[in-house]
């Protein structure tokens, strides 16, 4: 089945405690970013990556990073988590960069940090 | 990346026919418009995209006038089930970056 997976679906963790959300996708697809939702806001892109080795940032990325280094994985890092990293996180791929490829959503983790 | 303006919220009935627009004054010329559907604690969906004039499937219909500054996604007898918050984008296979923005939340009442 065509997917984008993510882990964990839930985290509680603690400022300043690192962590790491997984996303992994099946379908061969070279565009992935991800994205954060927070009641009011709607969705906002944090990193994206059109390629293997290649990201950028989108429109909310302090104090986040991403990594590449193969086609069907996008981790997401919060290297020092604040509470305002507080959200919810989707990962989804396309098969190309821009607004015409649909993108697949992975099914969400929800990020509490105290 | 064309700037879109959508309404926050919108209600229903069940059964009538939902008509979201959807503002892109700034549309280019090689952008398409594309509709998500989001239900609540889930990624969107892709629900339908278009060019110009009219583009319809098994879900929606969506309108597009000759000058492209607008569209409308059209929802036909909707159900509760239709509940959900609807995202309007515009872009290029140029574009990098991909803007969702806030979307419409639709509520169907009984």
């Amino acid at each position: 089945e065509a997917q984008v997976t993510q882990n964990p679906r839930y985290l509680i963790t603690v400022t300043g405690k690192k962590l790491t959300v997984t996303c992994s996708q099946n379908m061969n697809h070279e565009y992935m970013s991800w994205y954060r939702q927070d009641p009011g806001l709607g969705l906002r892109q944090i990193y994206y990556s059109m390629n293997v080795e290649v990201t950028d940032k989108g429109d909310v990325p302090e104090g986040y990073k991403v990594s590449r280094k193969e086609k069907r994985n996008f981790p997401l890092i919060l290297e020092s988590p604040s509470p305002n990293q507080t959200s919810l996180y989707f990962c989804a791929s396309s098969r190309n960069r821009g607004g015409t490829s649909t993108q697949y959503f992975g099914p969400g983790t929800r990020l509490t940090v105290l | 990346l064309a700037k879109t303006t959508q309404p926050i919220s919108m209600d229903s009935y069940e059964g009538q026919e939902v008509n979201i627009t959807c503002s892109h004054n700034n549309i280019a010329t090689n952008d398409y418009i594309t509709w998500y559907q989001q239900f609540p604690s889930q990624g969107p969906r892709f629900i339908i995209q278009g060019y110009k004039t009219k583009v319809t499937n098994e879900v929606a219909s969506l309108f597009i006038p000759a000058d492209r500054k607008s569209s409308t996604l059209s929802l036909p007898r909707v159900s509760l089930s239709d509940t959900a918050v609807y995202y309007c984008l515009v872009g290029g296979n140029r574009d990098d970056k991909i803007i969702f923005g806030k979307g419409t939340r639709l509520h169907i009442l009984p």
